[in-house]
């Protein structure tokens, strides 16, 4: 156990909907990181979030936006789902920015997009 | 950051040594070479990580050659719940992101 949550476990959506995905980070944590892992790919990089300000983003498009509140939780936001959004979507909390402290993984919020 | 290149499956028996390997020709003098591995339908566990010295934790060892073009993560005692999907990662200190490759899917047996 990394200390990490994220809720809901399982989320089926139609296209065109919109989702909220929630990421708790490990305790005393300030750095939350979402990936996105496809099936039979590896997690990739989507954004950071450090002291609830944007430090850094993938090649994803403006619809996957994000938040991190003042006790660093964290929220993944995706308008306007299209198919290949379905993936299994992972959080990742970690101690400080540009350091070499490893990051601590959820269990992941498999999305479904119908 | 600098790619990675790992064969896309393994097996060992039980017991035995588990040696992964990973190509970083291109890695940079300040950039780490990390570990993760995933079971199946987790999040990925971080195993280690190092610069250019050989390093060992309570997990696995890693093996960085002095060119730092490759690396090997070694199982000293392979069980069945080493069973999963090991990813070789290059990480500058300059960027938090972790970049993913397709990893090696390492299958114990008995």
């Amino acid at each position: 156990e990394t200390g990490v949550t994220q809720s809901p476990t399982h989320l089926i959506k139609t296209r065109g909907q919109q989702v909220t995905l929630r990421c708790s980070s490990q305790s005393g944590h300030n750095t939350v990181s979402w990936y996105q892992q496809a099936l039979g790919q590896g997690p990739q990089f989507i954004f950071q979030y450090y002291r609830e300000e944007e430090n850094g983003r993938g090649n994803f498009p403006p619809r996957f936006s994000g938040l991190q509140f003042p006790n660093y939780s964290s929220e993944l936001n995706v308008n306007a789902l299209e198919l290949d959004d379905s993936a299994l979507y992972l959080c990742a909390s970690s101690l400080g920015r540009g350091s070499y402290n490893e990051q601590f993984f959820g269990p992941g919020t498999r999305l479904t997009v119908l | 950051d600098a790619k990675t290149t790992q064969p896309p499956s393994m097996d060992c028996a039980e017991g035995r040594a588990a040696n992964l390997p990973c190509n970083h020709s291109t890695i940079s003098g300040n950039e780490y070479v990390y570990w993760y591995r995933q079971i199946h339908s987790q999040g990925p566990q971080y195993i280690i990580h190092g610069l250019k010295n050989n390093e060992t934790n309570e997990m696995a060892s890693l093996i960085i050659t002095e060119d730092r073009k490759s690396s090997t993560l070694i199982l000293p005692h392979a069980t069945l719940r080493d069973t999963a999907v090991y990813y070789c990662i290059v990480r500058s200190l300059n960027t938090d992101k972790l970049i993913f490759g397709t990893g090696t899917r390492l299958q114990v047996f008995p």
